[in-house]
This record gives C-alpha cells, structure tokens and sequence, in this order.
C-alpha cells in the first residue's frame, strides 16, 4: 500500500519557469492539502481540497494554483516560480475533514528556484 | 487567530533516558485537538500522538506520552526509554474542533538528537 505518493522528489527552478507537483493517494481518502515547510516556520496550509471538486485556499495561497483531478489526485502548480517560493512541499490526506482525522503525508518535495 | 509555539529549537538527550519537549499555544475555543508530528531525516511526517481537550485524561502510545495542561494552554510531550530511532524533528500542532476542514496550525518544531 503506497499511501501518498508525491513526484517528483527533487526540482532546481529558475525564476519564471513553471512547475506541477503531482500527488496521488491510494487510500480513498476524500479530503487532500498541500502544506509547505520552511525553516524556523513549520509547515504552513496552501490550499486544501475537502472532497472531489472543491478547493479552498489556506493559509499562504499566493503565487499556487491547484486541481484536484479526481479523488485519488491532487495537484499544486507554480505558474511562475519564485525564490521566495523555495521550499519542501508536503501533500497530505485525510478520510474527514474533521480536525480529529488522522493526517497522512507524502514524502515530500525539495524545491529550489533559483 | 490560533497559535502554536515551541520554544526548544533544539533538544538532547542519551539513549534510554527520558526527555521532554514543550508546546503552548494560544486560543480562545474550547473544544480543539493537539497532536505531535515526528519528521525523521527520512522527511516523512508521522503521527505520534493526539489529545482531545475536551479529554482530562493525558494521551499516551506506548513510550510517548503527553502532559496537558488546558488551563496553561500546555502540551508537553514525553519521550520515555529513548532509542536512536527517536532522533527527528518534533512538530507540535493544533487543530480546530468543528471547523470545516482539517487545517492543522503547526509549530516551529524542535530538533531531538539522541546520544548513543
């Protein structure tokens, strides 16, 4: 069992180019999230799909667009990339979208724009 | 809005002893949850333990095992017999009960090293 897979591991950028992140989940999950970790700052919410079809944005929305596919796939776009978006990108499921979900993360994506 | 801090950036401790790392976090709601993520080099985030706080009774799983402390807005985390594979980032987070989505807040972890 996979559980979240997110690709691609690693990605050099450079200002202005554009990037998809894919992520996919074989758990039937209905709810899906894209967070990113910075140092010093934790991980912070981008956008989130609560089931198939919607999206909402989170906390740091700027700069991303995101698709949720279908129920298994979510994915994060940077339209024209930015050092200030160099990061590590996690995606992450849930069954609910109650607060008492257990969370399940990808192994997340090393970004760098150069 | 709902905040969570760790003030331990850093923390030490040798192979079968016991640490604690601390959290706070700030909120005026009364039903929400806590939970502690574990990062090790790997970069997966795993799940170590969660509190509800409407719950008086202190969560534990196995060697892990929290203080919570509602009225001082506390959550500690207690790591008991420590073993190598203990070694990762500790992140702290909270959850909001009721919202309409699981938007976790997360603190600025705490880096555990753990001396053979």
């Amino acid at each position: 069992n996979a559980g979240v897979t997110q690709t691609p591991k690693f990605q050099v950028l450079k200002t202005g180019q554009s990037m998809t992140l894919q992520c996919a989940q074989d758990m039937n999950h209905n709810s899906m999230y894209w967070y990113r970790q910075d140092p010093g700052m934790g991980l912070r919410l981008i956008y989130y799909s609560a089931s198939e079809g919607t999206t909402d944005k989170g906390e740091v929305p700027n700069g991303y667009n995101v698709s949720r596919l279908n129920k298994r796939e979510f994915s994060l776009r940077l339209e024209s990339a930015a050092p200030s978006q160099t990061s590590v990108y996690f995606c992450a499921s849930s069954y609910g979208t109650s607060e008492a979900e257990k969370l399940f993360f990808g192994s997340g994506t090393q970004l760098s724009v150069l | 809005a709902q905040t969570v801090t760790q003030s331990q950036p850093e923390m030490s401790v040798q192979e079968a002893e016991t640490v604690t790392l601390s959290c706070t976090y700030d909120t005026s709601e009364s039903d929400y949850y806590l939970f502690w993520y574990k990062q090790p080099p790997s970069r997966q985030m795993i799940l170590v333990i969660r509190q509800e706080a409407y719950k008086q009774q202190n969560a534990t799983e196995n060697r892990f095992s929290v203080n919570f402390q509602k009225a001082a807005k506390s959550f500690s985390l207690k790591i008991s017999d420590s073993q190598l594979g203990d070694a990762a980032m500790y992140f702290c987070a909270y959850g909001r009960y009721g919202g309409a989505t699981n938007k976790l807040i997360f603190g600025t972890g705490t880096l555990l090293a753990v001396q053979p």
